[in-house]
């Protein structure tokens, strides 16, 4: 099993380009969440999913989109992206229920310049 | 609202001596999950621990157990015997329910960077 898995690992964008990261897994899990980990903050939830094609916004969703189209498969999207992006992007998945942990990918270092 | 939090940025221990980081968490739900999470510098967030809130022994797993006070809201990580593969960042995450939602989405604090020294 890959667990989570995360494209690409890293990226530089220029102000107002646009881009879109992939998260997968294999772990047949319903829900899938978007994180953004900034310096002093912990992580943040962006947007999340409870089952395939459906999304709903998180804490800080403002300037991100997100799509599940299949199970697998949660891609965050940034249609304009701005230096307040710059961040390491995290994306988790989980069985429904308190007491499940999430699995994280490893993570999306994104500088927006 | 839920909230968690560590009051400790930084931490330092002595290798094979024992550390206690805190957490203290708030919300209203009866039901809810304690976790922790070790960040090393590598950046991966890997599962530590887990406690449930009708638990009624601290759990343990390995080097590592929860001091779990469910009355002072506390859900402390102790970790025995310290290496020096134990420094990295820690982070103490509640999952509880929005507004009766199955959803439980995770609430995590700051965290608190550990140094083990030799």
């Amino acid at each position: 099993n890959a667990g989570v898995t995360q494209t690409p690992k890293f990226r530089v964008l220029k102000t107002g380009q646009s881009m879109t990261l992939l998260c997968a897994q294999d772990m047949n899990h319903e829900y899938m969440y978007w994180y953004r980990q900034d310096p002093g903050m912990g992580l943040r939830l962006i947007h999340y999913s409870v089952g395939e094609g459906t999304t709903a916004k998180g804490e800080v969703p403002d300037g991100y989109n997100v799509s599940r189209l299949k199970k697998q498969n949660f891609l965050l999207g940034l249609e304009s992206a701005a230096p307040s992006q710059t961040s390491v992007y995290f994306c988790a998945s989980s069985l429904a229920g308190l007491s499940y942990e999430q699995y994280f990918g490893p993570g999306t270092r994104l500088t927006v310049t | 609202a839920q909230k968690i939090t560590q009051t400790q940025p930084g931490m330092f221990v002595q290798e094979k001596e024992a550390v206690t980081l805190d957490c203290t968490y708030d919300t209203s739900d009866q039901s809810y999950g304690l976790f922790w999470y070790k960040q090393p510098s590598s950046g991966e967030m890997i599962f530590l621990i887990y406690q449930g809130s009708y638990d009624e022994q601290n759990a343990t797993e390995g080097r590592y157990s929860l001091n779990f006070q469910k009355a002072r809201k506390s859900a402390n990580l102790v970790i025995s015997a310290s290496q020096l593969g134990d420094s990295a960042m820690y982070f103490c995450a509640m999952r509880a329910s929005d507004r009766g939602s199955t959803l439980g989405r995770l609430y995590f604090g700051r965290g608190t960077q550990l140094t083990v020294w030799p």
